[in-house]
């Protein structure tokens, strides 16, 4: 089975403070993902990777920085959190294909305070 | 400019009765599409696919359609379970596109009552 896992289930952060969320896949995939999920927008394309170093803007990748050292590991990076990055945040890998599915992480409930 | 929309945000069914969700899409480059269900707390997870040269896909209880012409595709749960009741979503791709282009519609909460 796939597994995709998230550092931390819940976390508070106080306004202006450094925020790490480490995602981590153990089948092998090339492509990882970050999404972030808020009630009536559903899932938002934070930042992906295709490949170790690599990583591509999605759709909100304002206030956001990736880093893919591994390729099983790939971290979101809030330089400077702000009340507006509250949400779920979802990791998620696929492997490189077409038709192919992605595999998601149970989520980090982020607050910021 | 939203690429695929869900535009019913939820459905409530009685358990035994069809489930019939819904998406629509801007792109023609579209040529894949998923769908996920997402239970709270949880990541989402695949449930059925479907791909252009095809207009019909079955799995167990989930059909999705897609009718390329109205570029509308929808998921048929039959018959509909306690179970099912989740958040439901839908995923747009084109093979002709870079990887970054999957577009997820706002989602579905279907709730399905005994």
């Amino acid at each position: 089975d796939v597994k995709v896992t998230q550092s931390s289930r819940y976390l508070v952060k106080r306004t202006g403070e450094k925020v790490f969320l480490e995602c981590v896949q153990d089948m092998d995939h090339e492509n990882m993902f970050w999404y972030r999920q808020d009630p009536g927008l559903g899932l938002r394309l934070i930042y992906f990777s295709y490949d170790v170093k690599m990583k591509e803007k999605g759709d909100i990748p304002e206030g956001y920085s990736v880093s893919r050292e591994k390729k099983e590991r790939f971290s979101l990076i809030l330089e400077s959190a702000s009340t507006n990055q509250t949400s779920m945040y979802l990791c998620a890998s696929s492997p490189t294909g077409g038709l192919v599915e992605q595999y998601f992480g149970p989520g980090t409930r982020l607050t910021v305070t | 400019d939203q690429q695929v929309k869900q535009n019913s945000p939820s459905l409530s069914v009685q358990e035994g009765r069809i489930s019939i969700l819904n998406c629509d899409y801007t792109n023609s480059m579209f040529d894949y599409f998923l769908w996920y269900k997402k239970y709270p707390a949880e990541g989402p997870t695949f449930l059925i696919s479907i791909s252009s040269i095809k207009d019909k896909n079955e799995d167990g209880r989930f059909t999705v359609f897609l009718n390329k012409s109205a570029k509308h595709l929808s998921l048929h749960i039959v018959p509909s379970q306690p179970g099912d009741s989740a958040v439901y979503f839908c995923e747009a791709g084109g093979r002709g596109s870079t990887l970054g282009r999957l577009y997820f519609g706002r989602g579905t909460q279907l709730t399905v009552w005994p």
